[in-house]
Formats: structure tokens, C-alpha cells, sequence
């Protein structure tokens, strides 16, 4: 069975240009999450969605963050315009539902510069 | 606030059983107690998780405490390959549950 499945996996981009992140969670999977992990710290949450709807967002930084989940399945995470201070991995997880544990993609490896 | 508190390292010999232990001394009743841990360069991998009673899976043991105020991830025959920061996390299981909070976990180092 394929797990989460994000990318791309490593992604380099100058300050003040966008840039996407995608995931596809387990199949079947109706809650995900969109996490970012700094060097040395745990994962913190930025979003959870139920199907399409955002739940929780209110760690998302939405001036210049957005995220959607169309038809509840795949998903994109899009930061405009990035600044230096996101260079981070951003990491996205699904389960079950919201009640049920979490599994995680790698990871996508974001250096702005 | 974190939930939880975890020692930021520790060390085990290869072969021999790690034992993690974690505080949650403000857990409620609705709370269970869950476990993931991070090998380096990848996602946070599922370990296990329980609410009262002791749980056991084919990675690992939970001993969680009478009073759930406290609890013991252990590794029965740690490897290699066990070497991963640990994380303990306390999660709702109510209708409200929120996401995973981690903290900054257990960095475990198997010694060969």
C-alpha cells in the first residue's frame, strides 16, 4: 500500500519567488495535515483539513501562506512570496480521520535564498 | 505549552531494551498517549498508542502509569536502525481532536 506521497523532495528557490508543495495522502485517508518542521525542533502544525474543509488554519501565517484541498483528496501547500526565515521541511500527513493516528510523507526540503 | 516532558538524549546498547519515558502529569481523561518517532531525513514514522491500559505492537511496548501521568515507550531489543529522535505526544480523542502538538522529543542513539 503507497503511503503519503509528497513533492518534490527538495525544492531551492530565491526570496520573494513562490513556490508549491503537493500531497497525496493514503487512499481513504479524509483528514490531512500540512506541517512544518524546523532544524532541531518537532513538526508544528500549520493546517488540518476534513475532506475539503480547512478545520484548524489558525497556525497558518495567511498573508503569505495558502493551502487547498480540492475534491478532498490531493493537496497543495503555496507560499507567496517566500522569505528566508521558511527555509524548513514541510511535511503532510493523513489519516483516517481526525480520531485515528497520522502517517507521514518524507517531507519536502524547502532552502530559500 | 507542551504536554508532555521527555529527556532530550539518551543512549542504549545495541540488543538490549531501550526504555523512554515520558511526563504528562496534566493529562485528562479523554487523552490518550501516542508515540512517533523520527529517523533522521524522514517524516515522523507511527510507533503506537493507548489511553489506560498497556499496549504492545509488533515495534513496541506502552506502559502507561496508574494515575496516566506518566508512561514508558520500550524498545525490546533495540537496534541499529532504532536511532531516532522519540516523540511522546498527548492527543485528544473526542469529538474536537486536534492535531498532533510534538515537542522537541528524545533523541535515542543505539551504541553498537
Amino acid at each position: 500500500e503507497a503511503g503519503v506521497v509528497q513533492s518534490p523532495r527538495y525544492k531551492i528557490i530565491e526570496k520573494k519567488q513562490p513556490v508549491a508543495f503537493w500531497c497525496n495522502p493514503i487512499s481513504g485517508h479524509n483528514t490531512l495535515y500540512w506541517y512544518l518542521q524546523n532544524l532541531g525542533q518537532g513538526p508544528e502544525l500549520l493546517i488540518r483539513y476534513e475532506n475539503e474543509e480547512a478545520v484548524d488554519d489558525s497556525q497558518l501565517p495567511k498573508d503569505r501562506f495558502s493551502a487547498e484541498r480540492l475534491k478532498g483528496v490531493d493537496s497543495t501547500l503555496k507560499i507567496q512570496p517566500a522569505e528566508l526565515g521558511d527555509s524548513a521541511v514541510y511535511l503532510c500527513a493523513s489519516s483516517l480521520d481526525m480520531r485515528t493516528e497520522a502517517f507521514f510523507g518524507q517531507g519536502t526540503r524547502l532552502t530559500v535564498v | 505549552d507542551a504536554k508532555t516532558t521527555q529527556p532530550p538524549s539518551m543512549d542504549c546498547a545495541e540488543g538490549r531494551a531501550a526504555n523512554l519515558p515520558c511526563n504528562h502529569s496534566t493529562i485528562s481523561g479523554n487523552e490518550y498517549v501516542y508515540w512517533y518517532r523520527q529517523i533522521h531525513s524522514q517524516g515522523p514514522q507511527y510507533i503506537i498508542h493507548g489511553l489506560k491500559n498497556n499496549e504492545t505492537n509488533e515495534m513496541a511496548s506502552l506502559i502507561i502509569t496508574e494515575d496516566r501521568k506518566s508512561s514508558t515507550l520500550i524498545l525490546p531489543h533495540a537496534t541499529l536502525r532504532d536511532t531516532a529522535v522519540y516523540y511522546c505526544i498527548v492527543r485528544s480523542a473526542g469529538g474536537g481532536a486536534d492535531g498532533l502538538t510534538f515537542g522537541k522529543g528524545t533523541h535515542l542513539i543505539i551504541q553498537p
